[in-house]
């Protein structure tokens, strides 16, 4: 059974443009959360996604956003890059996305804002 | 809102030794708890998970945790360290008063083995 995939591994931007990250859940799973990771700030939640819905939303700026398709693969979205978006931006999935369930997460995608 | 401490953001233990990782949490309602591994450039990695029944929760590569209650704490242990351990460890609980998922982690704990 295929994991968690994130397209693209790697990524350089410029600030001031924007930036688009993908992910593919496992199949069969109907919620996906993305997270942001610093060295500084840690692991912190942006969104999660079910059924092409959002449930609920983390402390970011409006600059992120994200989207859920009708295969449950998901997007998300900055707009114009800022030099502290630079992260590792991790996608989840899980099956219900109920507080219990196991969190699958992808390998990442680094973001190099310059 | 739920909240988790990691105390100690790096742990150095030799090979062989007791590998002890302190995580306390704060929470208004019964949590879910889980313990994460990460490797160099690489995603999250399940270790274990507590929802409910058996406070002692054994977890993949010879790790455990226990929930206690009085104390809020879920430490994670393994009694004998190996080589490939060493990454970093993260603590979360599960923040889901809307029916969603959204995991509120700590700050993480860097294990370093020494040969």
């Amino acid at each position: 059974k295929a994991g968690v995939t994130q397209t693209p591994r790697y990524l350089i931007k410029t600030r001031g443009q924007q930036v688009t990250l993908s992910c593919s859940p496992i199949s069969g799973h109907r919620s996906v959360s993305w997270y942001q990771q610093t060295p500084g700030q840690g692991l912190q939640f942006l969104f999660e996604y079910f059924s092409e819905t959002q449930r609920n939303k983390g402390n970011f700026p409006g600059r992120f956003s994200g989207r859920q398709f009708s295969n449950s693969r998901s997007e998300m979205n900055v707009s114009t890059l800022e030099l502290g978006d630079s992260a590792l931006y991790l996608c989840a999935s899980s099956f219900y996305g109920t507080g219990d369930m196991e969190a699958f997460f992808g390998q990442g995608t680094r973001l190099t804002v310059v | 809102a739920q909240s988790v401490t990691q105390l100690g953001s790096h742990v150095s233990v030799s090979e062989g030794a007791l590998v002890l990782l302190r995580c306390n949490y704060s929470s208004s309602v019964p949590p879910y708890l889980f313990w994460y591994v990460q490797y160099p450039n690489q995603g999250l990695q399940l270790l274990l998970k507590y929802t409910t029944g058996a406070t002692l929760v054994k977890g993949i590569n010879g790790f455990e945790a226990e929930f206690k209650k009085s104390e809020t704490s879920f430490h994670l242990t393994k009694p004998s360290a190996h080589m490939s351990d060493a990454a970093e460890y993260f603590c979360a609980v599960s923040d889901s008063i809307q029916g969603a998922q959204k995991l509120v982690f700590g700050q993480g704990t860097r294990l370093t083995i020494n040969p």
